[in-house]
């Protein structure tokens, strides 16, 4: 039973360039959650989604960063025109409904060049 | 505003000297109290879930025990493979989402 599974695992991207992380939650999960992690802070929730439908952003910035799970396929979560600030590990958690069986991925970790 | 704070920030500890970390939290109704261990470069994994004051749980070296307002991971005469960064986390009865707190660094020294 394979884990919640992340890709890529390291991602480099230019100034103004877009960067695309995926997730796949565990096998019976229903819910996904991305959070980010900056060196030296704590994980900071982003955004709860359900299939094919966002459920709470409210950790999400407003402008360039965008996020969703479709009826087929993994989670995505989009970050256009991207800035040296957005260099962090972004981590992706699914559960059961009802939060139950909260398990994290291993993370995609970002560097702006 | 629900908001979670673990202390120290860091911890160096000889082999086999116990101690314990802190995690202070305010959450708007308490579904649970988590705690996770994050090795470098890795996700957290998943240690304990606490749900009520007085609760208290155990595995191998590790316990955790919950109050109204904090909770506390002991360790129990350490091993260099119990050193990771700790963290502390909550989750509210509305929605969810988990709170997390900065982390506690522990450094077991042989």
């Amino acid at each position: 039973n394979a884990g919640v599974m992340q890709n890529p695992r390291h991602l480099v991207r230019r100034r103004g360039q877009e960067a695309r992380l995926r997730c796949s939650p565990m096998k019976g999960h229903s819910h996904v959650y991305w959070y980010r992690q900056l060196p030296e802070e704590g994980l900071k929730f982003m955004v709860y989604l359900q299939k094919e439908n966002i459920i709470d952003e409210s950790g999400m910035p407003k402008e360039r960063f965008s996020a969703e799970f479709p009826k087929e396929g993994p989670s995505i979560l989009r970050i256009q025109q991207v800035v040296r600030g957005d260099s962090a590990a972004y981590f992706c958690a699914s559960s059961r409904q009802g939060g139950q069986d909260y398990t994290f991925g291993s993370g995609t970790r970002l560097t702006v060049v | 505003e629900d908001q979670v704070t673990q202390s120290p920030e860091a911890l160096r500890l000889q082999e086999g000297e116990s101690s314990s970390l802190n995690c202070s939290y305010t959450v708007s109704g308490l579904r649970g109290l988590f705690w996770y261990r994050q090795d470098p470069g890795k996700g957290p994994e998943f240690l304990f879930t606490l749900y009520s004051a007085g609760e208290e749980k155990e595995k191998e070296r590790l316990k955790a025990t919950l109050t109204k307002k904090e909770s506390f991971l002991h360790i129990t005469a350490p091993k260099p493979e119990d050193s990771a960064t700790y963290l502390c986390a909550v989750q509210a009865r509305t929605g969810n989402q988990f709170y997390f707190g900065t982390g506690t660094s522990l450094t077991v020294i042989p």
